[in-house]
């Protein structure tokens, strides 16, 4: 069982713009900067998309988007694309040098 | 441009061990936190642990503590990830990553496929 939370589904429409939360506690997600988020595509391994909460590697879409108000982190995709559908994972640092995953949220496009 | 070779599927009895590998070809794990994270069909995603090879410092997830050992040999730019006293539930896909730090992990394996059956 993971330590954090995150919606187990979330869809929209082409065009539309979605946002997938992330809470845990003050602990991990609000205590540390270092939350990220990684997009799955099915029999794919995973893609980082942010890190610390807000930043975007190189190459990634300037539609995905990071932020984080108090133990709650939030990615959101704007412009939803039939591409973006996959599942998103928040990642989060908890203590020690250990990290956990969100449960992972399957995001479809109507 | 760094890839990360995993080695090839296993197929465990319970109660055994395996020994997986993951080889940074065109790069080096060297500066750079390296993640395992593992994931049973049609499950999330979850970290087991990791290091940062020029360090001898290595984290382990809670779940994993006692059974797992995660180990680098830096001269062949090769990280291992060993499980230990295997049950079926540990059938699933293993990854590697790299990245600058444990939360930026920007390049991953491709997988392992370990089976755990009887």
């Amino acid at each position: 069982q993971s330590a954090l939370t995150q919606p187990a589904s979330v869809s929209g429409s082409p065009g539309q713009s979605i946002t997938i939360s992330c809470t845990g506690t003050s602990s991990d997600v609000g205590g540390y900067d270092y939350v990220s988020w990684f997009q799955q595509h099915p029999g794919k391994a995973p893609k980082l998309i942010i890190y610390e909460v807000s930043d975007r590697p190189s190459g990634v879409s300037y539609r995905f988007s990071g932020s984080r108000s108090g133990n709650t982190a939030s990615l959101t995709i704007s412009g939803l694309q039939a591409e973006d559908e996959a599942d998103y994972y928040c990642y989060s640092y908890i203590s020690a040098g250990t990290y956990v995953f969100g449960p992972g949220t399957k995001v479809t496009v109507l | 441009q760094v890839q990360l070779v995993q080695s090839g599927a296993e197929v465990k009895r319970p109660g055994s061990s395996v020994k997986l590998s993951c080889k940074a070809s065109g790069g080096t794990f060297s500066g750079y936190a390296v993640s395992w994270v593992r994931q049973a069909p049609g499950q999330g995603l979850e970290w087991m642990g990791g290091l940062i090879p020029i360090y001898p410092t290595t984290h382990y997830a809670q779940n994993f503590l006692g059974r797992v050992v995660i180990s680098a040999d830096k001269s062949s730019s090769t990280v291992y990830m060993e499980l230990s006293s295997l049950k079926s539930e540990d059938t699933a896909m293993y990854f590697c990553a790299r990245g600058l730090t444990g939360d930026r992990l920007d390049y991953w394996g491709l997988g392992t496929l370990v089976t755990v059956s009887s």
